[in-house]
């Protein structure tokens, strides 16, 4: 089954404790991001990456890194969370060729920051 | 910077029709999509528009106007089912990468079906 995979899906830490939340996708996909979802703020993007070892900012990458070793996996790091980081992540992945633009979103990642 | 305009809810009812505007200011406009969230749930994805003009998808269509940067989902024979949050999201193209990947979502619409 094509899908996209994220963990945990949910975790409560405290402010400082480095944290990483892991995304796979089964698709053979390029393309994969991640965002961020907040009440009345829509889904904002927090960086991207466009293949193996190709990273870029989105809307929101500030207190955030992300690493892309291997097409399958696209882990975000908070390396030193704060509680304004509380949110809902969902990552992303999409075939980066023609012109129709679907994105697999994985099931989200519910973050408590205390 | 891009942004994008949606209204924050709407409400109809079962079998009507309804059509969710979207407006946006980008630079480098790629292309508008569709999504839609159920409580909880994660995005899917509904339809995608590169150029001018009307797409259809069984009961979802969605309309593209380049020139007036304004697109819309329009939704007919409305289901109960159909009650969740619908996005827009506009494609940029980023001169200094050279790619079309900068993906910015509306704040979200949110569309109550009623019996």
């Amino acid at each position: 089954e094509a899908q996209v995979t994220q963990n945990p899906r949910y975790l409560i830490t405290v402010t400082g404790k480095k944290l990483t939340v892991t995304c796979s996708q089964n698709m053979n996909h390029e393309y994969m991001s991640w965002y961020r979802q907040d009440p009345g703020l829509g889904l904002r993007q927090i960086y991207y990456s466009m293949n193996v070892e190709v990273t870029d900012k989105g809307d929101v990458p500030e207190g955030y890194k992300v690493s892309r070793k291997e097409k399958r996996n696209f882990p975000l790091i908070l390396e030193s969370p704060s509680p304004n980081q509380t949110s809902l992540y969902f990552c992303a992945s999409s075939a980066n060729r023609g012109s129709r633009d679907t994105q697999y979103f994985g099931p989200g990642t519910r973050l408590t920051v205390l | 910077g891009q942004s994008l305009e949606q209204p924050s809810e709407v409400t109809a009812v079962e079998g009507a029709i309804v059509q969710i505007n979207c407006t946006y200011q980008t630079s480098g406009f790629y292309g508008l999509s569709w999504y839609q969230q159920h409580d909880g749930g994660a995005p899917t994805f509904l339809s995608y528009n590169a150029l001018d003009g009307l797409e259809e998808t069984g009961r979802f269509s969605s309309f593209l106007s380049r020139s007036d940067s304004y697109g819309y989902l329009l939704l007919q024979e409305l289901q109960m089912k159909d009650s969740a949050s619908y996005f827009c999201a506009v494609r940029s193209f980023l001169i200094s990468s050279g790619s079309a990947r900068q993906l910015t979502f509306g704040s979200g619409t949110q569309l109550t079906v009623l019996p």
